[in-house]
């Protein structure tokens, strides 16, 4: 079985600033890990994965995430926010063939 | 455009009734998930299809059921609709290999009166 926790449900900054949204997950073997964005009234789209490669993964949009196996952490980064980021952001983990575990989601606003 | 179509993109009806929402997944993707995403449930796993089998089952009702075609389309069906099944549902696809990242279509807004 594995688990997603995103450890704040909304995180504020301001345009300019750099951009943390933190995960960890839980499992009995090493999944796969996403990053997805969600815009409002629109679907999911991948922003990265890591899949045992790189441990720091770079996506689109200057967002990237560094996978810490000792910290079962996968948290995505971003070096200056810019109003477009501003955005409901979803961790997901999948094991193998198994289905995709999201977080609950974490909601980034960005101030001017 | 993530390649996997969901219609209809909106859909109002009332209680009671029943409604078929479609997904045509990327082409050659073998699996499709089906999601339902509202306010106070955030998004949860309805179920999941592999070549026309159904693979995994999460928090899907009784009154809902899905199935996957040989052309690899899949429908998802909700029956005695109440209220509370006002959400956006999506679906997403991957392809054939393990730990492949899925692509979601735009979602279908279902609205019950």
């Amino acid at each position: 079985a594995q688990s997603v926790t995103q450890l704040d449900s909304h995180v504020s900054v301001s345009e300019g600033t750099p951009v943390l949204l933190r995960c960890n997950y839980s499992s009995s073997y090493s999944p796969s890990l996403f990053w997805y964005v969600q815009h409002p009234n629109k679907g999911l789209q991948l922003l990265l994965k890591y899949t045992s490669a790189a441990t720091l993964v770079k996506g689109i949009n200057g967002f990237e995430a560094e996978f810490k196996k000792s910290e079962t952490s996968f948290h995505l980064t971003k070096p200056s926010a810019h109003m477009s980021d501003a955005a409901e952001y979803f961790c997901v983990a999948q094991g193998g063939y198994s289905t995709l575990t999201f977080g609950k989601g974490t909601m980034l606003l960005v101030s001017p | 455009d993530s390649g996997v179509t969901q219609t209809p993109k909106h859909l109002i009806t009332a209680t009671g009734q029943r409604v078929t929402l479609r997904c045509s997944p990327r082409s050659g993707d073998l699996s499709v998930y089906w999601y339902q995403q509202s306010l106070d449930q955030g998004l949860q796993f309805l179920i999941q299809y592999y070549n026309g089998e159904e693979r995994a089952k999460g928090n899907i009702l009784e009154r809902f059921s899905a199935q996957q075609f040989p052309d690899l389309h899949s429908e998802l069906n909700l029956s005695s609709l109440e209220l509370g099944d006002s959400a956006l549902y999506f679906c997403a696809s991957s392809g054939a290999g393990a730990n492949t990242e899925a692509f979601f279509g735009q979602g279908t807004r279902l609205t019950v009166v």
